[in-house]
């Protein structure tokens, strides 16, 4: 079956401009997580979501950061006003439930801000 | 969560069994070990985890010392496609998130 896609693969944004990033989830998957991966590091926890609520958004770095899901599926993450240290690969994912021990991965959006 | 140690890089031949290392001396009764890998410019991909015994699928087999600070992930035959980050991660059951480490390159040569 379909995994997890995200779109776009890349982006390049001018500074102080706001992007949105997708992820569409696999079909079923009631759990969905963000990330980011900066050149050469760890993934940064963002944000979680079981159904459409968001019990854990400890990992936003700053409220320029924000993300929502509607009907239990697609989500949208958005950046205002983006910054240069925002660049990053922003990868999604998603499991059966939360505390799931296999994660989904998506291949990720590149986020070039210039 | 425990911490981890992982060497930054290994090499393995083709063909051999590649043994990544991990040491998590701080795990706590309730922690599963968790392997993930992630090939370049790809997202992490679940290889196996355990508790206490040891594990074996498809991918790999998961050695856990019996006091559970250090465990082995064993890779029997590496491919070139086996090339990659591998993270271990030590969580308890009711987790929502990872953190990953830097974990260990793996590099398969031919």
């Amino acid at each position: 079956g379909a995994g997890v896609s995200q779109s776009p693969s890349n982006k390049v944004t001018e500074k102080g401009k706001d992007v949105e990033l997708r992820c569409d989830p696999i079909s079923g998957h009631t759990a969905l997580y963000w990330y980011r991966q900066s050149l050469g590091q760890g993934l940064e926890f963002l944000i979680y979501f079981q159904g459409n609520s968001a019990p854990d958004k400890s990992g936003l770095p700053s409220d320029r950061f924000s993300a929502e899901r509607t009907g239990g599926s697609v989500s949208t993450l958005t950046i205002q006003r983006t910054q240069q240290e925002d660049s990053a690969v922003y990868l999604c994912a998603s499991s059966w439930r939360q505390g799931s021990y296999e994660q989904y991965f998506g291949p990720g959006t590149r986020l070039t801000v210039t | 969560d425990a911490k981890t140690t992982q060497p930054p890089s290994m090499d393995c031949a083709e063909g051999r069994a590649a043994n990544l290392p991990c040491n998590h001396s701080t795990i706590s009764g309730n922690e599963y070990v968790y392997w993930y890998r992630q090939i370049h410019s790809q997202g992490p991909q679940y290889i196996i985890h355990g508790l206490k015994n040891n594990e074996t699928n498809e991918m790999a087999s998961l050695i856990i010392t019996e006091d559970r600070k250090s465990s082995t992930l064993i890779l029997p035959h590496a491919t070139l496609r086996d090339t990659a980050v591998y993270y271990c991660i030590p969580l308890s059951y009711n987790f929502n998130k990872f953190y990953f480490g830097s974990g260990t390159k793996l590099n398969v040569k031919p």
